[in-house]
């Protein structure tokens, strides 16, 4: 079956540049949703988005910026990127806002490494 | 407030049970959830349960809810060594989509 797919996998940028990350959500499902996980912590959620709109807002930092398109795939755009930056970004997607099926599946996730 | 709760370390022999608990504080929570984490790799979903179930069994994997202690917990029987990798229980906070991991509990079995 078809999953959460995120690109790219690996990312290594050096502060003060700027990276997109890719999510494409597994077919037919319409709501995505951001979290970063830094060494040995647990995932803290950013941003979500239901059929295009945002859903709800976590402790995404100012620099950065996130969409949801048409296809309904998802991009993080971040920004001056600094060295508290480096973690794993998960996108997840489920069907319907919110948690009407339960089902609430991961990707396998982005390492950004800022040097 | 939004806080979920797990013990950090768990070591068993193959073959054992291993028991992984946690609390939670949202008592309006529609699902709980529990996802599974190796090293390196994505958040696998293990399972899920609704929160008007008591308990819910699927293949070697058993979740228990009790909802006035608001306690959690996931089973594993005759643990193996693929299943070593740290196991996360994760609440919704809202209906909006932020999911509220525990730290993870890191499961260790020893052949």
């Amino acid at each position: 079956a078809a999953g959460v797919i995120q690109s790219p996998r690996h990312l290594i940028k050096e502060k003060r540049e700027t990276a997109t990350l890719k999510c494409y959500p597994i077919p037919r499902h319409d709501t995505v949703y951001w979290y970063q996980q830094g060494p040995g912590q647990d995932p803290q959620f950013l941003i979500s988005f239901y059929e295009k709109m945002q859903s709800d807002k976590g402790s995404i930092p100012d620099r950065f910026s996130a969409q949801q398109f048409s296809d309904y795939h998802s991009e993080l755009n971040m920004s001056s990127l600094e060295l508290g930056d480096s973690a794993l970004y998960f996108c997840a997607s489920s069907l319907g806002g919110g948690f009407s099926t339960g089902e609430l599946f991961f990707g396998e996730g982005s390492r950004l490494t800022v040097l | 407030g939004e806080d979920v709760e797990q013990s950090l370390f768990l070591s068993v022999r193959e073959g054992d049970s291993s028991v992984i608990n946690c609390t939670y504080t949202d008592s309006s929570s529609t699902y709980l959830y529990w996802y599974k984490q190796e090293p390196g790799a994505g958040l696998q979903l293990l399972t899920y349960i609704f929160s008007n179930m008591d308990m819910k069994q699927d293949q070697r994997l058993t979740v228990l809810l009790n909802k006035k202690d608001k306690h959690l917990s996931l089973r594993i029987a005759d643990t193996q060594t693929g299943d070593s990798a740290i196991y996360f229980c994760a609440e919704p906070y809202n209906q909006g989509g932020k999911l509220i991991f525990g730290q993870g509990t890191e499961l260790s079995v020893k052949p």
